[in-house]
């Protein structure tokens, strides 16, 4: 149980489009999910937190008009990238945080999606 | 704040050698600490937790002991396979500081025949 799926796994845009990256719990709902970005041979930063139903919460430094969050169910959160740089190219990994007591407070992490951006 | 310290890789073993991977945290209370692994390519997979002082958890033969008296989560493996070359990172999160996981830098091992 517990899987977190993401689409597409990779993606290559050109420069100046959008680009959308699905991020979906697929056998629990998850009433939080976690937008990171991961660079080479570095750590997650986490970029965002989304809670269903509501706006998300940006961390300090990431750009909400680019970086748009929708978290229109239980199960769904997109991220798209607005008008794409190859300095949006990175690794975008998601996770998702269970509303079940036993999942409350791990989370459980899709596998990630690679933008590099023409 | 909160912070996690790993020490830096890359980590390279022959197989069958033991592992220890160095992890120590400051917190302003009292986290739960993780071990994420990342293989090449893929997203991060929990390898094991531990939620309160001296727990040890465990997965695949890998270890790690809540050590609150010198806020450490060190990871162990007796006998690491080629198949363990991959990322580790080690991280906390605080229930009530907004959930949010707090991650070490990672560090890479390469384990080789």
């Amino acid at each position: 149980g517990a899987v977190v799926s993401q689409h597409p796994s990779r993606v290559i845009c050109k420069s100046g489009t959008s680009v959308k990256i699905e991020c979906r719990s697929l056998d629990f709902q998850a009433t939080t999910m976690f937008w990171y970005r991961q660079f080479p041979k570095q750590s997650l930063m986490l970029m965002a937190t989304s809670n269903e139903g509501s706006k998300a919460t940006y961390e300090q430094g990431v750009e909400k008009d680019k970086f748009l969050i929708n978290h229109a169910s239980l199960t769904l959160s997109t991220l798209t990238v607005t008008s794409a740089h190859p300095e949006d190219s990175s690794f975008y990994i998601c996770s998702a945080r269970g509303s079940d007591r036993g999942l409350l407070y791990e989370q459980y992490f899709g596998p990630g999606t690679r933008l590099t951006v023409t | 704040g909160n912070s996690v310290t790993q020490m830096e890789g890359p980590v390279t073993l022959s197989e069958e050698a033991f592992l220890t991977i160095n992890c120590t945290y400051t917190a302003t209370g009292y986290p739960s600490l993780f071990w994420y692994v990342q293989y090449p390519g893929e997203g991060l997979q929990l390898l094991l937790k531990a939620t309160k002082a001296d727990d040890k958890g465990s997965n695949k033969g890998f270890e790690a002991t809540y050590r609150k008296e010198t806020t450490s989560f060190h990871l162990e493996k007796g006998s690491v396979q080629v198949s363990d070359s991959a990322v580790y990172f080690c991280a906390l999160i605080l229930t009530g500081g907004g959930n949010k996981l707090t991650f070490g830098t990672g560090t890479q091992l390469k384990v080789e025949l």
